[in-house]
């Protein structure tokens, strides 16, 4: 997984909990970002970060938020967990966009169920 | 605005017959375009990428894809599929400037 490690890859929480993903790479990219994965929706972007504490919101930022101290880790808390934000997480990389290789690599992704 | 659009969600398909998943986008920019493949409880993992020059455009595991600028088309064909193939199977683009956008998806079914 192109040096991607996302932590826990598995979690069961309650709704109303607050819940913090980790997405970690050795690869010394400056672009992370995390992505929520459901049925019949592919893949929505949630934040990304273009280098350390800087970050911005993708499609569906609300009720999540990131952190980013470090270029290496990326950090993304649901403050208050909801049923709605049940779902398959993944974190990805990249080299910064306009250049020849824009491609993103993906972390085996994190499963969370918000009971 | 940029949008991906495959247009089948499933292809059901015998394996060793051939396979083509579709793939549309619009774009007013010219755009690179991939397309990711995702087997069962992993993450995405790129299978193909055009970025310019020759519009057939040859990945991994034997898949190749033809950008057809006119048609706005990306089209993912396999001449013979195996049961190894079974997957889902992302078409993307991005502006040369922006951030990637996903297509919803389509899940490869191979019978046997």
């Amino acid at each position: 997984d192109a040096g991607i490690t996302q932590s826990p890859r598995h979690k069961v929480t309650e709704t109303g909990t607050p819940v913090t993903l980790r997405c970690h790479q050795t690869e010394n990219h400056r672009y992370m970002y995390w992505y929520r994965q459901d049925p019949g929706h592919g893949l929505r972007l949630i934040h990304y970060s273009y280098g350390v504490k800087d970050t911005d919101k993708g499609e569906v930022s609300d009720g999540y938020s990131v952190s980013r101290s470090k270029t290496e880790d990326f950090l993304l808390t649901l403050e208050s967990a909801t049923s709605s934000q049940t779902s398959v997480y993944f974190c990805a990389i990249s080299a910064p966009p306009g250049g020849r290789e824009n491609i993103q690599y993906f972390g085996a992704g994190t499963r969370l169920s918000v009971l | 605005a940029q949008s991906v659009t495959q247009l089948d969600s499933q292809v059901p398909v015998f394996e060793e017959a051939p396979v083509e998943l579709r793939c549309n986008y619009s774009s007013s920019v010219s755009v690179y375009l991939f397309w990711y493949v995702q087997y069962p409880n992993q993450g995405l993992q790129l299978l193909l990428k055009y970025l310019s020059g020759s519009t057939l455009v040859k990945g991994i595991n034997g898949f190749e894809a033809e950008f057809n600028k006119s048609q706005t088309s990306f089209h993912l064909r396999k001449p013979s599929v195996h049961i190894s193939d079974t997957a889902e199977y992302f078409c993307a683009v991005t502006p040369r400037d922006d951030k990637i956008i996903f297509g919803k998806g389509t899940r490869l079914h191979i019978l046997p």
